[in-house]
């Protein structure tokens, strides 16, 4: 099945340390996504990339860099987390040959827990 | 600019009685709206999608949606609960042409025995 998928799926980790989540797609998807869920506050986006050497911030990408690395690949860093960064991150992508006006479904992976100690 | 609202952080229904999950949008134009579920440990799935064809929607797992734009909502109903039920369910706006989403900030639903 094509997939989305994300390493590592948990990951405990100190202040100050550079982490970097990944994410890959066999869905032959131009779009992927970075968002991060909070309990009460929904998901709320980090970065976007369109293709490869289009990157785009989001609503909350301060203190996070990403990088796309193929059109089947998106990793985000965190230079140096905090433990405000502790959160749910889902890595999510979409297909612009699907995209209609405002039409844009959105296919997840399942998610890295982060916790910042 | 868009928004959704999600008028309930937590429903709690018993299994086999109706599910109402609410959800209401802002937007100054016809938008195109997503109900997404989260099971524990799991990323999101789409349950169902309005896309400005017929106003009732249905979706997976016997969900169905109705947009009433008179009264900007989008609610989210399953005549029947199910155990499976058990979940988060994020109500979602699509953006404009670069493909922006705006999620809702989630309703919990617990079925209860």
């Amino acid at each position: 099945d094509a997939d989305v998928t994300q390493t590592p799926r948990n990951r405990i980790t100190k202040t100050g340390k550079r982490i970097m989540l990944e994410c890959s797609q066999t869905k032959g998807h131009d779009r992927m996504y970075w968002y991060r869920q909070d309990p009460g506050l929904g998901l709320r986006l980090i970065y976007y990339s369109f293709d490869v050497k289009d990157i785009n911030k989001g609503e909350i990408s301060d203190g996070y860099s990403v990088s796309r690395q193929a059109q089947a690949k998106f990793s985000l860093s965190l230079e140096s987390a905090i433990p405000n960064q502790t959160a749910l991150y889902f890595c999510a992508t979409s297909d612009r040959r699907l995209a209609g006006v405002g039409y844009n479904e959105q296919f997840f992976g399942p998610g890295t827990r982060l916790t910042v100690l | 600019a868009q928004s959704v609202t999600q008028l309930d952080s937590h429903v709690s229904v018993s299994e086999g009685t109706p599910v109402l999950l609410r959800c209401n949008y802002s937007s100054s134009y016809s938008p195109s709206l997503f109900w997404y579920v989260q099971h524990p440990n799991k990323g999101l799935q789409l349950l169902l999608k309005y896309t400005s064809a017929a106003t009732l929607v249905k979706g997976i797992n016997g969900f169905e949606a109705e947009f009433k734009k008179s009264e900007t909502s989008f609610h989210l109903t399953k005549p029947s609960a199910h155990m499976s039920d058990a979940a988060e369910y994020f109500c979602a706006t699509g953006g404009t042409s670069y493909d922006k989403v705006i999620f809702g900030p989630g309703t919990s639903l617990s079925v209860i025995p």
